[in-house]
Parts: structure tokens; C-alpha cells; sequence
């Protein structure tokens, strides 16, 4: 099965501690995009970066941070100095079956920032 | 710049209603997607449109479900003959290229 696989369930860390999101996923595919979205406690999935499949180029944005190593078919998601604004669930997902581009999600990590 | 809206952002309905829910995507994005997301767990494909056509169905849309999009704008997802197990979150995106930009959701309660 090509999935996403996002090992952590729940991850608790005091505010200013670093922590870092694994995420793990199988595909098939040659040309797909990676992506990791946000969903705070009101619902919304916001969108925070792509990566296609062959730009394995590291990208630090602000306190956040990707790391892509297409050998482990990995994209993992780093939080330095953690706040309690970014207590939320994250999901990686990649894109699958052809030109649709639809999703795949993992189950998601519920990080909570504790003050 | 509106982001995607949709509407009713909640709704309770007793089993076998029928309900219906809409997407209004960003403007001038083509692409239109359904997802459902139950809790726990990542949303799940449900349907893809590009303009007004509807070009792909998940398995896990029953016969139940119907999806449209008429003159490639808001799309509308009905829900027939409503089961206990329909009660989800119900995510809309829309996208110009590869990124897919969501919706609040309608989270569905069926009694």
C-alpha cells in the first residue's frame, strides 16, 4: 500500500523546546509532491510547505524547518523554540494517482506546547 | 483574498435525511476537492473536479453521495438517506496548481 506514516500519535514539550515531527511514506511514483498542513482546534488544515520529488533541498522558514531525504522517503518537520500557539495536529501527505494530484494523509501528531 | 469557504460549518440530522453541503473555492482556482475526516484520523479522498467536470471518484463514495459543480464556481456535495456512519468532518480544497488550499469543513452528526 502506498501510505503515510506519521509514528508519533502525540508529542508534549514545554514552550522554547525544540521538537521535531517525523513523517515516513511509501510511494511508487517518480514525480510526487510532499506536503505538511497544520489543523488547530477549530478544524482548518493550513497548508505550511511543499516539496516535490526532486528537490531534496533543506528550507528553514522563520522557527520552522524541513528536512526531505528522498533515499529514507522521509519528510520530517522541525519546531525550534516551540510556542503555545503551535499546539495543534500536523499532518504530512503526498500526492498520488497521477494527474489529480489528491492527497494522501498520515494519522497525524497532536503537539501540544505546554506554557 | 477569501480563502475557501463552506457552508453549514456544522449539521445535525436524524438517519435517513437527506443533507447537503457547499464549497466555495477561491476564485479562479480549476480544481476542486471533497475529503471526509472522521476523528482521529487524516482526511480521506473523496472526489476531485477540474472546472465543472468531475473527473475522479473514491471507492468510498457510495451511491449515496453525489457531487457537483455547475459552471465550474461552488460545488455541492449531497448526502443521501443519511447512515450513523456518515458523521464526519467534510473538507472542501481548491487548488490552481499543486497546492490545496482547505475549507473550515461541515462537520456532520447523524443521530
Amino acid at each position: 500500500a502506498q501510505k503515510v506514516t506519521q509514528a508519533q500519535t502525540e508529542i508534549s514539550v514545554v514552550e522554547k523546546e525544540d521538537v521535531t515531527l517525523d513523517c515516513v511514506y511509501e510511494t511508487r511514483d517518480t514525480t510526487y509532491y510532499l506536503f505538511w498542513y497544520k489543523q488547530p482546534p477549530s478544524g482548518e488544515l493550513v497548508f505550511l510547505i511543499r516539496r516535490n520529488s526532486f528537490d531534496e533541498q533543506n528550507e528553514i522558514s522563520g522557527r520552522y524547518s524541513w528536512n526531505f531525504q528522498k533515499s529514507t522517503s522521509s519528510f520530517n518537520f522541525t519546531i525550534t523554540a516551540s510556542q503555545v500557539v503551535d499546539s495543534a495536529v500536523y499532518f504530512c501527505a503526498r500526492t498520488y494517482g497521477g494527474a489529480t494530484n489528491k492527497l494522501i494523509f498520515g494519522t497525524g501528531t497532536l503537539l501540544a506546547v505546554q506554557p | 483574498d477569501t480563502g475557501v469557504s463552506q457552508d453549514p460549518r456544522h449539521k445535525i440530522t436524524k438517519r435517513g435525511q437527506n443533507v447537503t453541503f457547499r464549497c466555495d473555492p477561491i476564485s479562479e482556482h480549476n480544481r476542486l476537492y471533497w475529503y471526509r475526516q472522521t476523528l482521529g484520523q487524516g482526511p480521506e479522498f473523496l472526489t476531485y473536479f477540474q472546472n465543472e467536470a468531475q473527473l475522479e471518484k473514491s471507492r468510498l463514495l457510495s451511491d449515496r453521495f453525489s457531487a457537483e459543480r455547475p459552471k465550474g464556481s461552488f460545488s455541492t456535495l449531497e448526502i443521501q438517506r443519511t447512515e450513523q456512519g456518515d458523521s464526519a468532518m467534510y473538507l472542501c480544497a481548491s487548488s490552481w496548481g499543486e497546492t490545496q488550499y482547505f475549507g473550515p469543513g461541515t462537520r456532520l452528526l447523524v443521530l
